[in-house]
């Protein structure tokens, strides 16, 4: 099966500054890739995603890469804000409703 | 719309006990599934549904059993609670990806389960 790991597992950046989440997939047959934001205690909410014939794709101050032949993807966000402040997961699969999550990336943003 | 609907919230359960999540959604999505999050491991699939009748196991499916009766409805059985049951279980719902939209899973609120 499908088998993501996402790097760091913890990070924190200055207001203002930017943050950088990768992860990185075993199965090349996978061509959906969504990130997740999740504030403590909680649900997970999507806020971006791409599909494999896309290289990047932009959000406002969020913004996401993938590299296939390399088998990695990463989240970028530009002008940190305290809200941004929560764990985000990426995500791996052929389909939506069967994914493999990576462990998570706790982000703290300092004011 | 209320969503994703999840309950109970908490349930405190001893070894060997059996219960069962209930998860409903009225946004008529064709495809249901179950988490479990634990700490340092994200989340892991345990089953999912894309349709009524029509089941299949994810990741983790051992000690877990589903049923899709009808399309709003997906409850998750724990046969013989074991600790390492011990998790939050988040279920979530999605419609059709591709043509018809970007594939979103929609959580419910989680539910909190500690087996002693």
């Amino acid at each position: 099966g499908e088998n993501v790991e996402q790097h760091p597992s913890t990070l924190s950046v200055q207001e203002g500054d930017s943050a950088v989440i990768k992860c990185t997939y075993s199965d090349s047959a996978s061509n959906y890739f969504p990130w997740y934001k999740q504030e403590l205690g909680k649900r997970p909410q999507l806020i971006i995603d791409i599909r494999s014939n896309v290289g990047e794709k932009k959000d406002q101050r969020i913004a996401v890469t993938l590299n296939k032949t390399a088998k990695h993807f990463s989240l970028h966000i530009t002008e940190t804000q305290p809200e941004d402040s929560a764990v985000y997961f990426c995500a791996a699969g052929l389909r939506d409703y069967k994914l493999s999550f990576g462990a998570g990336t706790t982000v703290t943003v300092r004011a | 719309n209320a969503g994703v609907t999840q309950t109970p919230k908490f349930q405190v359960l001893k070894t060997g006990q059996s219960m069962t999540l209930q998860c409903a959604q009225d946004m008529n999505h064709e495809y249901m599934s179950w988490y479990r999050q634990d700490p340092g491991m994200g989340l892991r699939l345990i089953h999912y549904s894309v349709g009524a009748g029509i089941t299949d196991q994810g990741e983790v499916p051992n000690g877990y059993n589903v049923s899709r009766s009808t399309t709003e409805d997906f409850p998750l059985r724990l046969l013989s609670a074991a600790p390492s049951q011990t998790s939050v279980y988040f279920c979530a719902s999605s419609y059709s990806s591709g043509a018809r939209g970007t594939g979103e899973l929609f959580f419910g609120e989680g539910s909190r389960l500690t087996v002693l």
